[in-house]
């Protein structure tokens, strides 16, 4: 079972669209991160949100953490080619455990 | 810009090969995690380690073997390849203080076994 579901799995846009992709669970976490994977590189923090119902931004990003603690999501703006990659968010402190729990991601392609 | 450093990037070699997977970091972080990741799929955690001489298996079960004697190094070892093991090897660590277990991840070394 998978604890972490993220959709959609593919995304493909023009650039200058307006996008959101969600990480939803069943189980509550302490924390949610989220991070973007480039091809062929490792995935890079983006964002750590830990209160439920805040909202952080970041440029065009914008993330947001359910009032309950078990989804969130991440709006982006004007989308660029820059953006292209695969989001990933992970979920930490479910059931007490400092472990992180990783969602499969949502793979974006931005189309200049 | 984290300062995490996998070697090698790429690796193909033959069935029954021992490997080792080369990770470092220069942050001075506590912690450090191998990953595996295969296209489509979660990060799974094979290996952690919390400090010098401080081991544990992840939540995937995994023949392969780490070891902690300097806080910057974390190799990852194969004593037997098998084309099962290929996949993309990640590399990551936290600071002690991170209240929250954020991760920094290296590049990745991805093995290919024939």
């Amino acid at each position: 079972t998978q604890l972490l579901e993220q959709s959609p799995q593919f995304l493909s846009i023009q650039e200058g669209e307006n996008l959101t992709v969600y990480c939803n669970s069943s189980s509550v976490f302490s924390s949610l991160q989220w991070y973007r994977q480039e091809p062929g590189e490792g995935p890079v923090l983006l964002v750590t949100v830990v209160t439920g119902g805040e909202v952080k931004k970041l440029k065009r990003l914008t993330f947001q953490f359910g009032d309950a603690r078990k989804d969130s999501s991440l709006h982006i703006t004007a989308a660029q080619p820059g953006d292209t990659g695969l989001y990933l968010c992970a979920g930490g402190g479910q059931g007490g455990s400092e472990k992180l729990v990783f969602g499969k991601g949502t793979k974006l392609t931005v189309n200049p | 810009e984290a300062d995490i450093y996998q070697t090698p990037r790429y690796l193909v070699i033959g069935t029954g090969k021992k490997i080792t997977l080369e990770c470092s970091q220069t942050m001075g972080h506590d912690k450090m995690y191998w990953y595996q990741q295969d296209p489509g799929m979660e990060l799974h955690l094979i290996h952690y380690s919390y400090g010098v001489n401080s081991t544990e298996k992840g939540d995937l079960s995994s023949e392969s073997t780490v070891s902690r004697i300097r806080t910057e190094h974390f190799p990852l070892t194969l004593e037997s390849a098998r084309p099962s093991h290929t996949s993309q090897y990640l590399c990551a660590s936290s600071p002690q203080m991170s209240s929250y277990n954020e991760q920094f991840f290296g590049p990745g070394t991805r093995l290919t076994v024939l």
